[in-house]
């Protein structure tokens, strides 16, 4: 069982190009996330997936876009990168209610 | 703004040196959760707090729970060189599946 699979693991794009991060789990769980991760602002919520065929705006959802495609895979795009969303990326699920999250290895994006 | 707030951003002890960091909501949590993040990985579960005024104890880190239901804290005592890493608290805002988390505080320690 993989858990949490994000892809890429790296990633380095120009300004103005559009890439969109993969997440996907093995583990059936109903709810995924995106969050971005910068030195001094902690983990910040992009967008969520409470359950398949639904998604809602977490904090911090400008310049980005989601799709649950299923269960399993929760993308992350961003039509036009900016230098301000050089970030790690993390995907995260939960099964349901108050339950932990597990969280893939990350994605570190740089935007020059 | 950050609705679950978390403090101190760093801390830096010696090793054996007791560390503490808190967590404040400004609404009422139906439960907190902590996870711990070492360097260069991913955030890893720790532990989830739901009853006011819950205590809770893992070895050496004890969670605690206000009894408001706005705040918690993590302590460790006696530091270890494994304890490194960045600890944050989680929770469900504006409903259950919407998990907010905190800016965590990075720990370092000089062994």
């Amino acid at each position: 069982n993989a858990g949490v699979t994000q892809t890429p693991k790296f990633q380095v794009l120009k300004t103005g190009q559009s890439m969109t991060l993969q997440c996907a789990q093995d583990m059936n769980h109903n709810s995924m996330y995106w969050y971005r991760q910068d030195p001094g602002m902690g983990l910040r919520l992009i967008y969520y997936s409470a359950s398949e065929g639904t998604t809602d705006k977490g904090e911090v959802p400008n310049g980005y876009n989601v799709s649950r495609l299923n269960k399993r895979e929760f993308s992350l795009r961003l039509e036009s990168a900016a230098p301000s969303q050089t970030s790690v990326y993390f995907c995260a699920t939960r099964r349901t209610g108050n339950t932990e999250a597990f969280f893939g290895q990350g994605t570190r994006l740089t935007v020059v | 703004g950050q609705q679950v707030m978390q403090i101190p951003q760093y801390q830096h002890v010696q090793e054996g040196e007791d560390f503490t960091t808190y967590c404040n909501s400004s609404t009422t949590l139906s439960n907190i959760q902590w996870y711990k993040q070492r360097p260069g990985g991913h955030p890893v579960f720790l532990i989830q707090l739901v009853k006011s005024g819950e205590v809770k104890k893992q070895k050496r880190l004890t969670f605690q729970f206000g009894e408001a239901k706005k705040n918690s804290s993590l302590h460790i005592t006696a530091t270890q060189t494994t304890d490194v890493g960045t600890y944050f608290c989680a929770g469900p805002i504006q409903g259950a599946q919407k998990l907010v988390f905190g800016q965590g505080t990075r720990l370092t320690i000089n062994p």
